[in-house]
């Protein structure tokens, strides 16, 4: 049974740019969070979400990113004209509906030049 | 205040030893509670949920004190291998609130 999958587990990208990063939650979960982990601080919620439905981005900054999950294909993180302050590690974790377990996927290592 | 804390450590412990640490949360809500392991900023795994019964799995222990509001965890007959840093979370809403980590040294 495969897990959390992410992609790509590694990103560099200019001031500016935009960075997509994918998750893939277990098989038969259909919730997925987001997290992020800045160098040197701890994990920090960002967004729940469900099959076409955005349940919590309480953590989401108010500028520059969002999140969907579609009713086909992977979870996406999109967060545009990023910035330095930007990178960091970005961890998807899914559920089954119902448990509030979560399973962490490897993550994406997001780094700003 | 953080909504749930921990002390960073590090607690450096000869193997074998039995170490313990503690997780405070303020949210009175929370309904669910877990500890994860982090190794080298790796992914976290999930290690144990946290039942208000209290629950063991092999060397691990832990509880929760809801009067008090914390968690914790027991680690008996330490390995090397235990070596990692130690999130707690707490949940109400799905979302999970980690505290900042602590970091296990398990020297031989």
């Amino acid at each position: 049974n495969a897990g959390v999958m992410q992609n790509p587990r590694h990103l560099v990208r200019r001031r500016g740019q935009e960075a997509r990063l994918r998750c893939s939650p277990m098989k038969g979960h259909s919730h997925v969070y987001w997290y992020r982990q800045l160098p040197e601080e701890g994990l920090k919620f960002m967004v729940y979400l469900q099959k076409e439905n955005i349940i919590d981005e309480s953590g989401m900054p108010k500028e520059r990113f969002s999140a969907e999950f579609p009713k086909e294909g992977p979870s996406i993180l999109r967060i545009q004209q990023v910035v330095r302050g930007d990178s960091a590690a970005y961890f998807c974790a899914s559920s089954v509906p119902g448990s509030y377990e979560q399973y962490f996927g490897p993550g994406t290592r997001l780094t700003v030049t | 205040r953080k909504e749930v804390e921990q002390d960073p450590g590090p607690f450096n412990v000869p193997e074998g030893a039995t170490v313990a640490f503690n997780c405070t949360y303020s949210n009175s809500a929370s309904q669910s509670f877990f500890w994860y392991r982090q190794d080298c900023r790796k992914e976290p795994k999930l290690l144990m949920s946290v039942y208000s019964s209290g629950n063991e799995d092999g060397r691990f222990t832990a509880q929760l004190n809801r009067a008090s509001q914390y968690i914790s965890l027991l680690i008996r007959d330490s390995k090397l291998s235990d070596s990692a840093t130690y999130l707690c979370g707490s949940s109400n809403t799905g979302k999970l609130i980690f505290g900042q980590g602590t970091t296990l040294q398990v020297k031989p």
